[in-house]
Formats: C-alpha cells, structure tokens, sequence
C-alpha cells in the first residue's frame, strides 16, 4: 500500500512568491496534518484537517492555508514568503483525528 | 507551556551497546508520546508510542520507560546495529496528533 505521497519533492522560490504544497494520504486516513520542519531541529505543528474541516492550528501567521478536499487529499499554500520560510514541510495521515500519525517525506522549500 | 525538551543532541555508541535518549515535557495534559525515527531525506517514521498508565512499553528492541511524577521519558535501543544509525525525536500530544516535537538526537552505531 502506498504510504502518505507528497509533490513536489523539492522547490524553489523567491521571496514574496507563492507556493502550493500537496500530499495524498495513506488510503482511509481522513485526517491530514502539516508540519514545518527547520534544518537541525524537530517539525512544528502548522494544521491538522479532518474530514474538510480545521482541527487544529499551529502558532503560524497567516501567510500559512490549508484546505482538505472531498477525496481527503490536502493543500498547504504559504503567500508573501521570506528566506525564514526555507524548510521541509512534512505532511501526516492518520485514520481519525486523534489516532497515531504517519509522516511523507516531505517537500523541501528553498526559498532565494 | 508546550515544550519537550529532549537530550542529548548527539550520541555515538559501538555496536550492540544500548543509546539512551531522553526527554521532558511541562504539559501535564500530554497524555501520548511517541518516538520516531528520521534518515537524512525521509520523513519520520513512527517507531513506538506510549500512554501514562503504563511505565514501560517494549516493541522489539526498543523500549519506553516513562516516569509520570517526573515528567520525563526515554528511549532505549537494545542490541543497537549501525542501521540504527538516524536522527531520534520524541514527541507529545494530548492526543495522538498535533504533535510538540523534541529537537533531535543524531545517534550514530560504530562498527
């Protein structure tokens, strides 16, 4: 079975540009989250979306939006960006919204 | 207050010695933690979880002790082998997402 799928793998932007990240779930998790993960340090919490709707939100401007589709696949868009924006952003399935999660690997955003 | 404040930052062991990590959390409502594990390139892969009722989880050579008075809990890898060799995080949550990170530990297993 194929796991928690994320595109593009790599990214590169300049400031003040835009970006729309993608992930795809494992198949009957309807929960998605995001996470952004700083070079040398431990993802951070942005979103978590389940069954379309905001479950929870990160300490992020809001730059940072989200949205769940009806096929339970997810978007990140980040506006304005800044060079501190350069990061993996990791994206997380799980079966509900409160089970355990299971991470893509991730897309890498350098931002110039 | 969120955090989860994880140690050491890194850690070299030989092969079959058992790497130690530990961390502490100040939320008294985190009520799951689990560990994973990251190669460079890849995103991290859930490896075990534990809830506070229990002080000790084991899942083949890895194993959760967790000490709720304290407020801390740790991770051992028994019989550790040099594909074992990644960067660790511990994690909480007061429920099984919206996950507080720790900030790492790199283990390396020398031959």
């Amino acid at each position: 079975d194929a796991g928690v799928t994320q595109s593009p793998t790599h990214l590169i932007k300049t400031r003040g540009q835009h970006v729309t990240l993608r992930c795809s779930p494992i198949s009957g998790h309807k929960s998605v989250s995001w996470y952004q993960q700083v070079l040398g340090q431990g993802p951070q919490f942005i979103f978590q979306y389940y069954e379309k709707e905001e479950r929870g939100r990160g300490n992020f401007p809001d730059r940072f939006s989200a949205r769940q589709f009806p096929n339970y696949s997810s978007e990140l868009n980040v506006n304005a960006l800044l060079l501190g924006d350069s990061a993996l952003y990791l994206c997380a399935s799980s079966w509900t919204a409160d089970q355990p999660q299971h991470f893509g690997d991730g897309t890498r955003l350098s931002i110039l | 207050q969120q955090q989860v404040k994880q140690s050491p930052q890194s850690l070299i062991v030989q092969k079959g010695g058992i790497p130690i990590i530990n961390c502490a959390y100040e939320n008294t409502a985190f009520d799951y933690f689990p560990w994973y594990q990251q190669f460079p390139g890849k995103g991290p892969a859930l490896l075990i979880a534990i809830r506070p009722d229990v002080s000790e989880k084991k899942e083949g050579r890895f194993t959760i002790s967790f000490n709720k008075s304290a407020k801390q809990f740790s991770l051992h890898i028994m019989d550790s082998q040099p594909g074992d060799s990644a960067t660790y995080f511990c994690a909480a949550s007061n429920t099984a997402s919206k996950l507080t990170f720790g900030t790492g530990t790199r283990l390396q297993v020398t031959l």
